[in-house]
């Protein structure tokens, strides 16, 4: 069964850091692209960012550009979305997702990051 | 970047009857390798995204064949033939064809 597993959220103040990470299980960890996708409290879905299989290729969407960092660890199974200079607007449940090519496969259950002082 | 718009945004359906989502892309999704990359997902209540559909018309694993999708170009539309109880939730298209991928507001299905 493939699952996804985010952790690391949680509560910070404005201009702070955090660490998500995704653990995969249940599938070629190292063959396939990870997306991250988020979604504030009641509103819609949106892409973030990429990793392809080596970590070599990296795409963010503008709103997170030089804020945020993702990498993988193959040997582990997991990435990581490095998250610096968090603003009130990253607030959201973080998604990752197994990519293939122009769509999302699988997605994890997610991990919440609140930003308030 | 790439405008999805969905309509309508709330689908009020009756049970057992059919409902439809229309999905239109600002640009074409064609990609250049001559795919069309444009998915659903289905998001139900305190749950995770699923995706339903692929590539417009290609259902996942386990989908229920009620759901359907079709369309080309920039016009894309799913189906669900029978409203099941289990089917209420937010559905919402993606396009995979360029980057950043993007997706639509999201049409709330719910149980008149």
């Amino acid at each position: 069964e493939v699952q996804l597993v985010e952790s690391g959220g949680g509560l910070v103040q404005p201009g702070e850091s955090l660490r998500l990470s995704c653990a995969a299980s249940g599938f070629t960890f190292s063959t396939d692209w990870i997306h991250w996708v988020r979604q504030a409290p009641g509103k819609g879905l949106v892409w973030v960012s990429l990793i392809n299989t080596d970590g070599r290729i990296t795409f963010y969407a503008d709103s997170v550009k030089g804020r945020l960092t993702v990498s993988r660890d193959n040997a582990k199974n997991t990435v990581y979305l490095q998250m610096n200079s968090l603003r009130a607007e990253d607030t959201a449940l973080y998604y990752c997702a197994r990519g293939e090519r122009g769509s999302l496969l699988h997605w994890g259950q997610g991990a919440l990051v609140t930003v308030s002082s | 970047d790439i405008v999805m718009t969905q309509s309508p945004l709330s689908l009020p359906v009756t049970l057992g009857q059919p409902a439809s989502i229309s999905c239109r892309s600002s640009q074409s999704l064609v990609h250049g390798d001559g795919t069309t990359y444009l998915s659903w997902f289905q998001q139900r209540p305190g749950q995770s995204p699923r995706r339903l559909i692929y590539k417009v018309s290609n259902g996942d694993s386990g989908v229920p064949e009620r759901f359907s999708g079709s369309g080309s170009g920039t016009d894309f539309t799913l189906k669900i033939s029978r409203v099941e109880p289990e089917d209420v939730g937010v559905y919402y298209c993606m396009q995979g064809t360029q980057w950043p991928w993007t997706f639509g507001q999201g049409t709330r299905v719910e149980i008149k």
